[in-house]
């Protein structure tokens, strides 16, 4: 069954606490990339995963790190939240380059 | 840099009436361009994807035509269900990066 799992799928958190998003697919994608979405921004990324420890930013990245340390399992973290990164955080994998991305069901973050 | 430029914001139109969304990109070298769909609390999924110039691409009801001379890669359908209202979502691809466009909002009426 080809499925990106995100958890949590609700979190409320406030100013200046960190953050764990977690990210998993069983499909033995190597690229995995976390996004958010905002009205009227559409998807933007934030990082991209090539393989297991091997992540490169992408174009907002400020405020935030990834870990990768198997390759079916992509982590985001916010180290000290603040309330500009309340946000909807999606996961998506994919096989190689130029595939489709196949997406989680998405994170949806408060930071009050 | 690259970017992705759909149309923007919302479209509404009734029911069994053509939909039309535009999507054009400027990016240094494409490879793939994709249609995303995205309903109301669900995840993004692929609609339909091409990288061949001028081949109609066909899935769900919606097509498309990569027109490379233009830049572009509208997304079209005959009629308009109510279940197509749905965020969509143009994207472009280099190597391992997507960009995305803003999403197009489409609004079905009865």
């Amino acid at each position: 069954d080809m499925k990106v799992t995100q958890m949590p799928r609700y979190l409320i958190k406030r100013m200046g606490e960190n953050v764990l998003l977690e990210c998993g697919q069983d499909m033995s994608h190597e690229t995995m990339y976390w996004y958010r979405q905002d009205p009227g921004l559409g998807l933007q990324l934030i990082y991209i995963s090539y393989d297991v420890d091997s992540n490169s930013e992408g174009d907002i990245p400020k405020g935030y790190r990834v870990s990768r340390k198997k390759r079916e399992h992509f982590s985001l973290i916010l180290d000290s939240a603040k309330t500009n990164q309340t946000s909807v955080y999606f996961c998506a994998s994919t096989q190689g380059a130029v595939n489709t991305l196949y997406f989680g069901a998405g994170t949806r973050l408060s930071v009050l | 840099g690259d970017s992705v430029t759909q149309t923007e914001g919302l479209v509404t139109l009734t029911e069994g009436l053509p939909v039309m969304l535009n999507c054009t990109y400027q990016t240094a070298y494409s490879t793939f361009l994709f249609w995303y769909v995205q309903h109301l609390n669900e995840a993004p999924k692929l609609l339909l994807k091409s990288s061949t110039d001028n081949k109609r691409t066909e899935h769900q009801g919606f097509h498309a035509t990569l027109h490379k001379s233009s830049s572009s890669f509208h997304l079209q359908k005959s009629s308009a269900q109510l279940s197509d209202s749905a965020l969509y979502y143009c994207a472009d691809t280099n190597a391992y990066k997507v960009i995305f466009g803003k999403g197009t909002h489409l609004h079905v009426l009865p």
